[in-house]
């Protein structure tokens, strides 16, 4: 098994759709918990940070479930910009430090 | 100049060339990341420093050479590199403990 596991999709949808993906890990001991998004050609960027009680920003929810080891991003309202991939890290404790490891991301369309 | 910076934003060397990224945060982080992200592949966590220590090396091949002379700066020296090395290298920074981490622009390295 994979110690991140996302769906690369594509993920097609209208826009004003809602939208959710999920990633799930394998390591029971991982502590903290990141989505990024990453356009075409471009570098990833923080989209934000997932928590137990469920962060909101906007049209976006970030939710983290420790109990079946998986995260979701809700996307509501989608625009044609929220196309990009959208990437999971989950931070796993190794030796005093933390080391990331990112999933394979999943691609999102927004179409008119 | 804020963020993180990276450069040369596009390399193409030889096999037989020996040349290094440099990686630049103004952040104020005190961890600091390489990463390799080749086309339809996963980001790939290649070296991780934390307080200029290295922390973490993912099996990456001894050609590929990291240096941390301080916590602003970060290197990755290369030399008789193969074509299959061919990919964007994005540097990231962060502060230590499994925190959100910022990348820079990445350097697309082509190996002819």
């Amino acid at each position: 098994r994979k110690e991140v596991e996302q769906d690369p999709g594509p993920f097609n949808v209208p826009e004003g759709a809602t939208v959710a993906f999920n990633c799930t890990y394998s390591n029971s001991a991982s502590q903290s918990f990141f989505w990024y998004r990453q356009d075409c050609r471009k570098e990833p960027k923080l989209l934000m940070s997932v928590y137990s009680s469920g962060n909101e920003d906007g049209r976006f929810t970030a939710q983290l479930n420790r109990a079946s080891q998986y995260i979701s991003l809700l996307i509501r309202d989608s625009k044609l910009s929220d196309s990009a991939t959208y990437l999971c890290v989950v931070n796993s404790p190794s030796g005093g430090s933390y080391i990331p490891t990112f999933g394979r991301g999943t691609s999102l369309i927004v179409h008119p | 100049e804020t963020g993180v910076t990276q450069t040369p934003r596009h390399l193409v060397m030889g096999m037989t060339n020996k040349k290094s990224l440099k990686c630049e945060q103004h952040l104020g982080h005190n961890a600091m990341y390489w990463y390799k992200q080749s086309a339809k592949k996963p980001l790939e966590l290649m070296f991780v420093y934390s307080l200029e220590e290295r922390v973490e090396n993912n099996s990456v091949p001894s050609r590929f050479s990291p240096e941390c002379p301080n916590s602003s700066h970060l290197f990755l020296h290369l030399h008789t590199l193969q074509p299959e090395d061919s990919a964007l290298y994005l540097c990231a920074s962060g502060l230590r403990g499994g925190h959100e981490q910022y990348f820079g622009p990445g350097t697309r390295l082509t190996v002819t």
